[in-house]
């Protein structure tokens, strides 16, 4: 499945770094999701992002800024982590509206 | 969104049908319901969605209840391949939120 790409799939980070997640999606979609998986919790929502602009944040700390430069690609930047944001963290797409949507591999976070 | 509820687990043998149940009581005439599945570690990957009829596809079946309270995911022909979290979520219509819960780890046994 190469519909959805993420980079880099694995990352450790120290507290102080500043690193971005890259996602980009193959598939023609308008719509771009960011979403994390912690340790034997459901996936959470974190970000939407329709035809380029930001639709909802779901009170997501302000460490994790989103960046959608065109509806193919989406970031994720990072900067002074805390350890209990380690997490696998998935990229999605979808057509915008109640449509199916498509998961990339994700990037496994590691802050130490 | 309504809340969906389903078993935490189940197995089924290699080869058999597993049919996997979902409860969604509080499901409003505007929510579809979806099915996703996430094998170990890796990104869901999106398996049927349905409104009110039953719908099939090459993965699996959905069977939703007249009441549209329930529905039954069915994969015909487990295979050892299709052990993975199951997750049914209930999305609306006006919307792409989509709100995962435990879902159901299924074990598929030779």
């Amino acid at each position: 499945e190469t519909g959805v790409t993420q980079t880099p799939r694995h990352l450790v980070m120290g507290m102080t770094n500043k690193k971005s997640l890259k996602c980009e999606q193959h598939l023609g979609h308008n719509a771009m999701y960011w979403y994390k998986q912690s340790a034997k919790k459901p996936l959470e929502l974190m970000f939407v992002y329709n035809f380029k602009e930001q639709t909802e944040n779901n009170s997501v700390p302000s460490r994790f800024s989103p960046e959608c430069p065109n509806s193919s690609h989406l970031f994720l930047h990072l900067h002074t982590l805390q350890p209990e944001d380690s997490a696998l963290y998935l990229c999605a797409s979808s057509q915008v509206g109640p449509r199916e949507q498509y998961f990339g591999p994700g990037t496994r976070l590691t802050v130490t | 969104d309504a809340k969906t509820t389903q078993p935490p687990s189940m197995d089924c043998a290699e080869g058999r049908a597993a049919n996997l149940p979902c409860n969604h009581s509080t499901i409003s005439g505007n929510e579809y319901v979806y099915w996703y599945r996430q094998i170990h570690s890796q990104g869901p990957q999106y398996i049927i969605h349905g409104l009110k009829n039953n719908e099939t596809n090459e993965m699996a079946s959905l069977i939703i209840t007249e009441d549209r309270k329930s529905s039954t995911l069915i994969l015909p022909h487990a295979t050892l391949r299709d052990t993975a979290v199951y997750y049914c979520i209930a999305q609306e219509t006006s919307g792409s939120r989509l709100t995962f819960g435990e879902g159901t780890q299924l074990t598929v046994n030779p």
